[in-house]
């Protein structure tokens, strides 16, 4: 089975900083996709980052980039020029790869990170 | 944007009494599933579903069923519920295929059980 493992429970940042979210993972699968969802005070999961295991360019979505080292099974977020508004627990997941033909795996979420912005 | 839409946001139900807990897509997504998010935990698969009356246990199954009888709504049922059942419950779907653009939760439910 896989996990997945947010070391840091709760990570503080200055207003405009830059703040990286660790995350690691075990599997022995070749095939799969890592994620970063944010989770604000609304409770709605959102997705912020997705990346294909066998896409070796890092994926990045405006302030949202990601550090992914498949080797080390290493996923880390950094958010650039942090803002109030990213102020959420943050969660790591995995997904296997293959298709299964009789339907898909749920996700494997790491316990997650409180990220605090201060202003 | 597909919607996934929770019936309740919070919910207060007595220890013994059966809960269903309702959840709809509205973008024809194969895939369904429950979670439960617990503080320190993260999130947990109870059960998913891949297909119209198709189900499969997820990783803490116990106390939980599942019911799907239409595409769209995901059911789930806590046949005799128990204070350690209270617990943030999230509705999540996607599609089988193309499944790397990842799931679309609903807005959870906040389930005590008193």
């Amino acid at each position: 089975a896989q996990t997945v493992t947010q070391s840091q429970p709760e990570m503080s940042v200055q207003e405009a900083e830059t703040v990286t979210l660790s995350c690691t993972y075990d599997t022995s699968e070749s095939d799969y996709y890592l994620f970063w969802y944010k989770q604000p005070p609304s409770r709605q999961m959102i997705l912020v980052i997705r990346q294909e295991a066998y896409k070796q360019q890092n994926a990045t979505e405006n302030r949202f980039s990601v550090n992914f080292q498949k080797a080390a099974k290493s996923f880390s977020l950094k958010i650039s020029d942090s803002q109030l508004g990213d102020a959420a627990m943050y969660f790591c997941a995995y997904r296997s790869g293959g298709y299964s033909g009789g339907g898909a795996d749920g996700l494997t979420f790491g316990k997650g990170t409180h990220l605090i912005i201060q202003p | 944007d597909v919607k996934v839409t929770q019936s309740s946001r919070y919910l207060v139900k007595r220890t013994g009494e059966k809960v269903f807990l309702e959840c709809v897509q509205d973008m024809d997504h194969e895939n369904m599933f429950w979670y439960r998010q617990d503080p320190g935990l993260g999130l947990r698969l109870i059960y998913f579903s891949y297909d119209v009356k198709m189900k499969e246990k997820g990783d803490i199954p116990e106390g939980y069923s599942v019911s799907r009888e239409k595409k769209e709504r995901f059911s789930l049922i806590l046949e005799s519920a128990s204070t350690n059942q209270t617990s943030m419950y999230l509705c999540a779907s996607s599609l089988i295929i193309g499944t790397d653009y990842g799931y679309t939760f609903g807005s959870g439910t906040r389930l005590t059980v008193v």
